[in-house]
This record gives C-alpha cells, structure tokens and sequence, in this order.
C-alpha cells in the first residue's frame, strides 16, 4: 500500500511564477520529511527537508509547509526557473521504527519561459 | 568532493541469471541504501547496510542480498532474475542516519 501519495503526476508553471506540489501521506508514525528532485538520467538530488516538530523550512527559493493534522505537506518554489523542470519526489520515515524512506510516485514539474 | 558513485551505469540480463550492482559512497559517509525504482514509480527500499551488517530490510525476496565493506562500498545481488527485476538500482550513501544522498543509478535490463 501507497503510504506517501502525490497526486498530481505533472504540473506545468509559468517561469516566475510559485510552483506548489502537495504531498499526503497516511502513517501518522512518519516523523521526518524529505523532497528531493530528479533530472532525466540522474539519481534522485536532495532538496530540502522538515521535521514533524516543525510546520515550515525555508532554503533560498524552496520552502516546505508540514500540516500534521491533514498528514498533507507541499513543496512551494518562488520564483519558478526553467532549471527547475524535473520530477520532485516527496518521501517521509519513521525515525523511531528504521531508515527507510518511503517514497511518493512523484510531480513531473515543467516550467515553461 | 566526489558523490555516491555507481557501476555499471546499464546492464542487459536474461531471465534466471545472476546480477552484482557496486556502490560507492560519498566521502565520510558510512552507511549505504538501495532503493529499486520502477518505471512511473518511486523508488522502493530494498535493505540498508551499516557497519558491514544489513540494519533494516524492504518488502524484497531473498533473491535480493547484499554486502558492504569495510570501506564502506557495497553491493547488491539479484539471483534468479525475473523480467520484472527490470528497473533502475538506485544507492544512495549517509553519515549514520543523517540525509540520504543518491548515486545516479544502474538501469537493469532482463529479457
């Protein structure tokens, strides 16, 4: 069973504009929180990341929001650049229970000038 | 500063063969993770070694083992290959339990 689940499988933005990906996940154990974004023909590159004790991270143009009640966070980049056309995968753990991180399907994200 | 490396980059099999994925992981890093993405998925977590020991393990058959090395590289073993083994082998390499960061992967192919 799917425990992260992003729903949307693309999202086209405009360059400039705010990109926002969601992400929901269904295992109130997950305590740790990860994006991380993947170019064609390479491994998956960390973004940035948040911890349940937290509901914001900010690094530069990338700042994840984490609504624990909802199980839902999201991914908002500002100001989208064409660079940032790339799949974004959203992946949660339980640091109490091991280290594996359990990945959604992913947002293929095109930003277009 | 050199990343997590993998080798090799692709590899063709056929059904019932044998296959060994290597990892290197990135400098001053000490534990390694493989992860199986298939095509339009995520990746899958396989099993995670450290110390030389596998610490924790996936929803993944004994067909899947491993290794790591005192230097920290590892490997992965897939016997008795089936065609949905297919998929691309992702490592990826962390200072204990700190981030993950990934190799950029072994595409497997198996007819």
């Amino acid at each position: 069973d799917q425990q992260v689940k992003q729903n949307s499988p693309s999202l086209s933005v405009q360059e400039g504009r705010i990109s926002i990906l969601n992400c929901d996940y269904t295992n109130s154990m997950f305590d740790y929180f990860l994006w991380y974004k993947k170019y064609p023909a390479e491994g998956p590159t960390f973004l940035i990341s948040i911890s349940s004790i937290k509901d914001k991270n900010e690094d530069g143009r990338f700042t994840v929001f984490l609504n624990k009640s909802a199980k839902h966070l999201s991914l908002h980049i500002v100001p989208s650049q064409p660079g940032d056309s790339a799949v974004y995968f959203c992946a949660a753990l339980n640091s109490n229970s091991g280290y594996a991180l359990n990945f959604g399907k992913g947002t293929s994200l095109l930003v277009t000038p | 500063d050199a990343g997590v490396t993998q080798s090799p980059t692709h590899l063709i099999k056929t059904r019932g063969q044998q296959v060994t994925l290597r990892c290197s992981p990135k400098s001053g890093h000490d534990t390694v993770s493989w992860y199986q993405q298939a095509l339009g998925q995520g990746p899958q977590f396989i099993f995670q070694y450290y110390e030389e020991e596998e610490r924790q393990r996936g929803n993944f058959p004994d067909r899947f083992s491993g290794h790591q090395f005192p230097n920290y590289s590892s490997e992965l073993n897939v016997n008795a290959l089936l065609l949905g083994d297919s998929a691309l082998y992702l490592c990826a390499s962390s200072f204990e339990t700190d981030t993950q960061y990934f190799g950029p992967g072994t595409r497997l192919t198996v007819l």
